[in-house]
């Protein structure tokens, strides 16, 4: 399973776009890059998830270069409410392998 | 729908004493999640299951047993604990077949202290 690796911690001002890196360079073709986050000690809620294409919902956008070594989160208007540790997942498809969470990236948004 | 559900929400042991967590979803997910996650750090896996009847190893299984009699349900059992249990326990659930299996459900979390 592919490691990621995420900067500790960032802050953004509110309304701004935030950008969240993540670097995958050991991923394989069938795993997925996922994106939860976790505000303040809740479980942690679900963003986006993306293979080789870029995906935007309403919550967020994902980059994903083109060789998949690496991605971008994008929150585009960020709020006081998007303080929280983000989570940048490698996930290989319909497999029972674990699944590593890692540290993240402590998220804080600037009024 | 309730989604996922924990119980209880907090706990006090003493060193040595037993307990069961219990998770529940109603969503009809294949797969069940326990993780732990200690103060400042990610989430480490513990156990998981691919389907009732079922159960894995995690990255951190020592000290804890788990059973999936029901689909629904997913217990975690402290047999002895221990004060390096200390920890908040967070269940999750998803689906096998109707999407990239990464996409997990979580629960609120339960939050152990171990005296």
């Amino acid at each position: 399973d592919a490691k990621t690796t995420q900067p500790p911690s960032m802050d953004c001002a509110e309304g701004r776009a935030a950008n969240l890196p993540c670097n995958h360079s050991t991923i394989s073709g069938n795993e997925y890059v996922y994106w939860y986050r976790q505000i303040h000690s809740q479980g942690p809620q679900y963003i986006i998830h993306g293979l080789k294409n870029n995906e935007t919902n309403e919550m967020a956008s994902l980059i994903i270069t083109e060789d998949r070594k690496s991605s971008t989160l994008i929150l585009p208007h960020a709020t006081l409410r998007d303080t929280a540790v983000y989570y940048c997942i490698a996930d290989p498809y319909s497999s029972a392998s674990k699944i590593i969470f890692g540290s993240g990236t402590r998220l804080s948004i600037r009024p | 729908n309730a989604g996922v559900t924990q119980t209880p929400k907090f706990r006090v042991l003493k060193t040595g004493q037993s307990m069961t967590l219990l998770c529940a979803q109603d969503m009809n997910h294949e797969y069940m999640y326990w993780y732990r996650q200690d103060p400042g750090m990610g989430l480490r896996l513990i156990h998981y299951s691919v389907g009732e009847g079922t159960t894995a190893k995690g990255e951190v299984p020592d000290g804890y047993n788990v059973s999936r009699l029901k689909k629904q349900n997913f217990l975690l059992g402290l047999e002895s604990a221990a004060p390096s249990q200390t920890s908040v326990y967070f269940c999750a659930s998803s689906q096998l077949m109707s999407q990239p299996r990464g996409t997990q459900y979580f629960g609120p979390g339960t939050r152990l202290l171990v005296l």
